[in-house]
């Protein structure tokens, strides 16, 4: 069953550093992997989604990173600003037998909680 | 852009309730979804949609129905609330097409807490 992990679960930096998030999953055979921002109490913002074939993607200061061989992705936050405070959350799409059968769904790491100082 | 809404952001229910949560995306999306999320455990799927009337259970069915009716909206169904379901949930929907797998869009979550 797919697993997926990210480090560190929590971080605190000043403003203005660079920073990354790194996330890691078991089984490599996924169709893609799509970054997410959640605020308190509220629901999940896409932030960058990379498909199997591709190994990055940019939006602004976000870069992220796949490489599907090793099982890794990396959010890359460039100068980072309090307003990213957030939790940033990794899913991956893959074929995952549930209960009922087969079909595909996101499955989720716990997130990294991210607070920056100003 | 889409938008997914949710018809509760808070609701509070007694236990033994039956418990009605609706989703609604306007972008014509196949795919529909249903998950909770909890603290230490982060989200976990509960049930899932192809198309209209079809459903598939996902990692935690137990304890949920969903309808589906017409293709905007998703029902999650709790048959008899217990406190254990006390969370929040959060409605995601995406297209299908030409063998791609697209980003998933969410709703803004429905904090349901059970007493």
């Amino acid at each position: 069953k797919q697993e997926v992990t990210q480090i560190p679960a929590a971080l605190s930096v000043p403003e203005g550093e660079n920073l990354v998030l790194n996330c890691s999953f078991t089984d490599s055979a996924i169709y893609n992997l799509q970054w997410f921002r959640q605020d308190p109490g509220k629901g999940l913002t896409s932030l960058l989604l990379i498909q199997s074939s591709q190994r990055e993607q940019t939006s602004g200061r976000l870069n992220a990173s796949l490489d599907k061989s090793s099982g890794r992705s990396t959010l890359y936050i460039a100068a980072s600003q309090p307003g990213d405070s957030a939790t940033y959350l990794c899913a991956v799409r893959a074929i995952q037998m549930y209960s009922g059968g087969g079909a595909d769904g996101l499955t989720f790491g716990k997130g990294t909680h991210l607070i920056i100082q100003p | 852009d889409v938008k997914v809404t949710q018809s509760s952001r808070y609701l509070v229910k007694r236990t033994g309730e039956k418990v009605f949560l609706e989703c609604v995306q306007d972008m014509d999306h196949e795919n529909m979804f249903w998950y909770r999320q909890d603290p230490g455990l982060g989200l976990r799927l509960i049930y899932f949609s192809y198309d209209v009337k079809m459903k598939e259970k996902g990692d935690i069915p137990e304890g949920y129905s969903v309808s589906r009716e017409k293709k905007e909206r998703f029902s999650l169904i709790l048959e008899s609330a217990s406190t254990n379901q006390t969370s929040m949930y959060l409605c995601a929907s995406n297209p299908t097409g030409g063998g791609l797998h697209y980003e998933q869009y969410f709703g803004p979550g429905t904090r349901l807490t059970v007493t």
